[in-house]
């Protein structure tokens, strides 16, 4: 069975600072995808970036990066820079191309105050 | 740019009605499923469809009904509605070729927020 774990209800975050949201996942699958999905207070989901499990170097996409640890089955999100805007719930998400490659399984979800 | 459309953003009904969330792509994309969101437990599989007349049970499917007569249209059945139904649903839909690319991102609607008194 695959499984995401966010184990930060909360954080916060100091503006132009960088923060880091952490997420672990569980698979049996040998090829898989990793998602984060940024959902701000009016509720839509945004696509932020994807990791491939093949991938050799990690996704960065503007002022966030993920940081992928094959080995500790881990994912997580950095944001530079942080930014009021940025304050939002944030999702990892996971697809196994073994177990279905469109479904998607995500975690709790990790809530980031960015503080002025 | 219309993308994925759910209808209605807001609803509230009465323990026992019954109701349809409607959920439309227009981008001919083979996969669409629903999800519910519920505080600390993130998104939830309902149910999923694969193409058109192929639908398939997801983590949580008891009290929903999906069908799936064309690409574009998904909708959601609630049965009888309970309190514990009281979430906010999202569809999502996918192309094909994220089934072994994975690297395309699944496409959401804006959300339904249920509310069941």
């Amino acid at each position: 069975a695959q499984k995401i774990t966010q184990t930060q209800p909360g954080m916060f975050v100091q503006e132009k600072e960088a923060v880091t949201l952490d997420c672990t996942y569980d698979t049996s699958d040998p090829s898989y995808g990793l998602f984060w999905y940024k959902q701000p207070s009016s509720g839509e989901m945004i696509f932020l970036i994807y990791q491939g499990s093949y991938d050799q170097q990690n996704a960065t996409e503007g002022r966030y990066s993920l940081n992928f640890q094959k080995a500790r089955k881990s994912a997580n999100l950095v944001i530079s820079a942080s930014q009021l805007g940025d304050s939002a719930m944030y999702f990892c998400a996971m697809r196994g191309r073994n177990t279905g490659g469109f479904k998607t399984i995500f975690g709790a979800g990790t809530r980031l105050f960015v503080k002025a | 740019n219309a993308g994925v459309t759910q209808t209605p953003k807001f609803q509230v009904l009465k323990t026992g009605q019954s109701m349809t969330l409607q959920c439309a792509q227009d981008m001919n994309h083979e996969y669409m499923s629903w999800y519910r969101q519920d505080p600390g437990m993130g998104l939830r599989l309902i149910h999923y469809s694969v193409g058109a007349g192929i639908t398939d049970q997801g983590e949580v499917p008891n009290g929903y009904n999906v069908s799936r007569s064309t690409t574009e249209d998904f909708p959601l059945r609630l049965l009888s509605a309970a309190p514990s139904q009281t979430s906010v649903y999202f569809c999502a839909s996918i192309s094909r070729i994220g089934e072994f690319e994975m690297n395309t991102e699944a496409f959401f609607g804006q959300g339904t927020r249920l509310t069941v008194v």
